[in-house]
C-alpha cells in the first residue's frame, strides 16, 4: 500500500524559511515522479512543484519560483520542499503526491494527508 | 495555461447524472486529470489521460474530451459522490488546477 507522510509544517514568521519532508513507502520510490500541491484554507488546489524520478527535471509554479526548492533522496525514500521568503499567501496545507510514471508529465496518483504551514507574525 | 471549470456549483438529485466541464486556455492534448475532494480529506485521482479511470474508480465516473474542452460525467449519483471536483492539466508548465466544481445534493 502506498503511504506518503508529510512533516515539517508549522507556524513561521513572514520572511522565514521552512523545510517540508515526505516519507514514502509501499512502492519503488525511485521509479516515480513526485510532487507538492498546496491548498490555502477554504480555497482550491494549487500545484506547487514536481521532480522527476531521477531528479533530473524540476518545475515550479510561478508563485514559488526562486523561493522554493524541491528535492528527493532516493536512497531513503524521501521528498523535500525547502521554502524561503515565506509570506502570508504561502499559508496552506501542503500535500505530497506520487506521480503515475517516472517523468514529470503526470497527474498525482497518490496523496498524503498534508501538513499545515501557517505564515504569521 | 488557465483552467476554467463550470459551473462553480452544481445541484443534482440523487440517482441522476452530473456533467462537469473544464476548459483550458490553450491545448493540453489529453493530459487532463480529474480529482474528487471531500471535506477534510486529500484529493483522490479519478481520471487521467482525459478518459482513463484510475485504479479502483468505478465505471460511473467517465471522462471525455481533448485539446481544450473536457467533460466529467458521474452517473447514478449517490450520497458519497457529493464533493468538490477539480480538473488539472499536466501537459504544460506550470501545471494548473481548475477552481473546482462543488457538486451538491438538490
Amino acid at each position: 500500500e502506498v503511504q506518503l507522510l508529510e512533516s515539517g509544517g508549522g507556524l513561521v514568521q513572514p520572511g522565514g524559511s521552512l523545510r517540508l519532508s515526505c516519507a514514502a513507502s509501499g512502492f519503488t520510490f525511485n521509479d516515480y515522479a513526485m510532487a507538492w500541491v498546496r491548498q490555502a484554507p477554504g480555497k482550491g488546489l494549487e500545484w506547487v512543484s514536481i521532480i522527476s524520478a531521477s531528479a533530473g527535471s524540476t518545475f515550479y509554479a510561478d508563485s514559488v519560483k526562486g523561493r522554493f526548492t524541491i528535492s528527493r533522496d532516493n536512497f531513503n525514500n524521501m521528498l523535500f520542499l525547502q521554502m524561503s521568503s515565506l509570506g502570508a499567501d504561502d499559508t496552506a496545507v501542503y500535500f505530497c503526491g506520487k506521480g503515475r510514471i517516472w517523468e514529470v508529465v503526470t497527474p498525482v496518483v497518490n496523496w498524503g494527508q498534508g501538513t499545515l504551514v501557517t505564515v504569521s507574525s | 495555461i488557465v483552467m476554467t471549470q463550470s459551473p462553480a456549483t452544481l445541484s443534482v438529485f440523487p440517482g441522476e447524472r452530473a456533467t462537469l466541464s473544464c476548459r483550458a486556455s490553450q491545448s493540453v492534448s489529453s493530459n487532463l486529470a480529474w480529482y474528487q475532494q471531500k471535506p477534510g480529506q486529500a484529493p483522490r485521482l479519478l481520471i487521467y489521460g482525459a478518459s482513463t479511470r484510475a485504479t479502483g474508480i468505478p465505471a460511473k465516473f467517465s471522462g471525455s474530451g481533448s485539446g481544450t474542452d473536457f467533460i466529467l460525467t458521474i452517473s447514478s449519483l449517490q450520497s458519497e459522490d457529493f464533493a468538490i471536483y477539480y480538473c488539472q492539466q499536466y501537459n504544460n508548465w506550470p501545471q494548473a488546477f481548475g477552481q473546482g466544481t462543488r457538486l451538491e445534493i438538490k
